[in-house]
């Protein structure tokens, strides 16, 4: 149980557009998600946690307008990266969790490369 | 301020030998600690955690980690690495469950590697 998926996995998009990433949870319902970013040998840095229903909190430094997050389902978030620049390119990591439960479920991942 | 420092970004142990991974928190009040373990190109899978029960806990794939208070310690170790073993562990601390909190924060990560 407790599987969480991410789609697309891996995406390559020119400099300027727009990219939607999904993260779903789907043996459960996720009262929280949470958006993470990851560079190349580093840790992940929390981006956002969304809840179901609600607008997103950002993380000090993240631009809102530039990482859309919506969260319309219990069991599906999105993160949009809008006008993606090369600097965007990262590993992108969605987690899940259950209110209460204080563990988060993660999904594997999407390599994001902008050219 | 860093509620999470794991000592040492890269160990290396011989196949057999004893696994120990450090973490040591920051927190006021008693946190949640979490052992995560990534492969690469992957998302995090969850090791083991602790939650204010028994502070010897037992995971996955033989790992176990022991909350030491006094310390403010969480280390991870397993008796025997496994060539499979190797990958990137992450310490994570919620550092105020009690307050409805459920952010994680992690630690810098530590690079396991296996020598046959």
């Amino acid at each position: 149980g407790a599987v969480v998926s991410q789609h697309p996995s891996r995406v390559i998009c020119k400099s300027g557009t727009s990219v939607k990433i999904e993260c779903r949870s789907l043996d459960f319902q996720a009262t929280t998600m949470f958006w993470y970013r990851q560079f190349p040998k580093q840790s992940l840095m929390l981006m956002a946690t969304s809840n179901e229903g609600s607008k997103a909190t950002y993380e000090q430094g993240v631009e809102k307008d530039k990482f859309l997050i919506n969260h319309a389902s219990l069991t599906l978030s999105t993160l949009t990266v809008t006008s993606a620049h090369p600097e965007d390119s990262s590993f992108y990591i969605c987690s899940a969790s259950l209110r209460g439960s204080y563990e988060q479920y993660f999904g594997p991942g999407t390599r994001l490369t902008v050219t | 301020a860093q509620s999470v420092t794991q000592l040492g970004s890269h160990v290396s142990v011989s196949e057999g030998a004893l696994v120990l991974l450090r973490c040591n928190y920051s927190s006021s009040v008693p946190p949640y600690l979490f052992w995560y373990v990534q492969y690469p190109n992957q998302g995090l899978q969850l090791l083991l955690k602790y939650t204010s029960a028994a502070t010897l806990v037992k995971g996955i794939n033989g790992f176990e980690a022991e909350f030491k208070k006094s310390e403010t310690s969480f280390h991870l170790t397993k008796p025997s690495a496994h060539m499979s073993d190797a990958a990137e562990y992450f310490c994570a601390v919620n550092p105020m469950p009690n307050f409805g909190n459920e952010k994680l924060t992690f630690g810098t990560g530590t690079r396991l590697t296996i020598i046959p």
